[in-house]
């Protein structure tokens, strides 16, 4: 069971969008900077998103991220049947003293 | 441009102690924080600690009584232990690079490729 709750999975066509949630509470997303990762299948997770909303260099703008309150999420715009990953959301948790990241999205491109 | 590679045993017996280690190539581990991250077959992915290059260091409180982190500046290595395994500590073990761009310690912006350890007799 993840400190932060995110939805199994989702889907949608080539060139359609996406939104992934991350839910948590006060002690975690409400209070601190959540940040996303992009894992493909077979490979380590890679940075897309961090501070709430920032992306790194060379990760494209049709990777954004916002948060509210104690919820944060992950858009995908255009998506393309190479954004087929699970995608991890994360923050410190104040109450566990401990980095926690979500249980994961797996994002299916039909 | 920055890489980082784990080596250890890929097979542990339960009751002994798991040992990895990180070389970092491109960077210095001489900055900034560094991270252990594992990741259960088939599961999400649980932070196991950090160390600073001074050797502080930080551990998640449910592992902290089995974990040790520490750092070989000279080698540029830093490495994991932990003790009395079972089968639960079965994962991808990865190392991890702290971000600096982040205004948040507890961003991870480079990783390795991973090392599966399996604990089995």
């Amino acid at each position: 069971q993840s400190v932060l709750t995110q939805p199994p999975s989702v889907s949608a066509a080539p060139g359609q969008k996406v939104t992934i949630s991350c839910s948590g509470s006060s002690s975690n997303i409400g209070n601190n900077y959540v940040s996303w990762y992009q894992q493909l299948p077979g490979t380590a997770p890679k940075l897309l998103i961090y501070d709430n909303n920032n992306r790194p260099s060379g990760i494209p703008d049709r990777f954004s991220g916002s948060k509210s309150g104690t919820s944060a999420t992950l858009g995908i715009t255009g998506l393309q049947t190479g954004d087929e990953a699970d995608y991890y959301c994360g923050t410190w948790d104040s109450s566990l003293s401990a980095v926690v990241f979500g249980g994961g999205t797996k994002v299916t491109v039909l | 441009q920055v890489q980082l590679q784990e080596s250890g045993p890929g097979l542990v017996k339960p009751s002994e102690t798991l040992s990895l280690t990180c070389t970092v190539s491109g960077d210095s581990i001489s900055t900034y924080y560094w991270s252990w991250i594992r990741q259960p077959p088939g599961k999400g992915l649980q932070w196991i600690g950090y160390i600073y290059y001074s050797g502080r260091t930080s551990y998640n409180p449910s592992l902290k009584s089995r974990v040790s982190i520490s750092v070989d500046t000279s080698k540029n290595q830093f490495s994991l232990r932990v003790s009395s395994v079972t089968a639960a500590d079965t994962a991808v073990y990865y190392c991890a690079r702290h971000s600096r761009d982040s205004s948040a310690w507890y961003v991870f912006d480079y990783w390795g490729q991973g090392t599966l350890v399996t604990v089995s007799s």
